[in-house]
């Protein structure tokens, strides 16, 4: 079945990075798109970008524009979201998701806890 | 960054019918981008319930409808169930801001 599998939590301290992994399986991963969801607690959902698993192009929400850089491996089927410079406000669930404009986000990973904390 | 406006919370007793109302702008829904619908039960990743305005993906109960006007989209689940206590979200494109993916403020379905 279609599936996403992300890293495991992560707390990282002010200023530091953070990469989260996201490994898709019963598809062909290079035929579809790779989105990069995060919801901070008791939040709603905020898009971050997108990669073009196919080509490895990128589109980022101008909000992370700077900070965020997400990245594939086809060879391994997997996408990789990496947030810069990171700050408290920056603690959330990072998810993502196979899809786009028009099919919508379908599956989802589990997600991945990010704490930002000194 | 364009945001889709959505009632806090609806509420209803089992068996009834809900509605929730998703409002955007010209840039997003207005211009014909297709609303997509998420279910987010506690604790878990969000779900697709509605694709494409309106199309159930495969194993969603048909008590799940949704509908687009002009701007704004609706998503309604008649005959109510304990099991449909949740957040849930809408979604679309944004032409605007070299263009972006933009979900719903979020509602809270409450089971009474």
């Amino acid at each position: 079945q279609v599936q996403l599998v992300q890293s495991g939590a992560e707390v990282k301290k002010p200023g530091a990075s953070v990469k989260v992994s996201c490994k898709a399986s019963g598809y062909t991963f290079s035929s579809y798109a790779i989105q990069w969801v995060r919801q901070a607690p008791g939040q709603r959902l905020e898009w971050m970008g997108w990669i073009n698993t196919g080509n490895g192009n990128t589109k980022y929400s101008q909000k992370f524009q700077g900070r965020v850089t997400i990245t594939r491996d086809t060879s391994a089927s997997t996408a990789y979201m990496e947030l810069s410079s990171l700050r408290s406000e920056d603690t959330a669930m990072y998810y993502c998701a196979r899809g786009g404009s028009t099919t919508g986000f379908d599956p989802w990973g589990q997600g991945t806890l990010v704490t930002v904390s000194s | 960054q364009s945001v889709l406006t959505q009632p806090p919370s609806v509420s209803g007793a089992p068996g009834q019918r809900v509605t929730i109302s998703c409002t955007g702008s010209s840039s997003n829904i207005g211009a014909g981008f297709d609303v997509h619908w998420y279910q987010q039960l506690p604790g878990t990743a969000p779900k697709l319930l509605i694709y494409g305005n309106s199309n159930r993906p495969s194993g969603v109960p048909d008590r799940f409808s949704g509908s687009k006007s002009g701007t704004s989209a609706s998503l309604a689940i008649s005959g109510l169930q304990a099991e449909d206590e949740a957040d849930f979200y809408c979604q679309s494109y944004d032409s605007s801001l070299s263009g972006s993916y933009v979900f719903g403020t979020g509602t809270k379905v409450t089971v009474l």
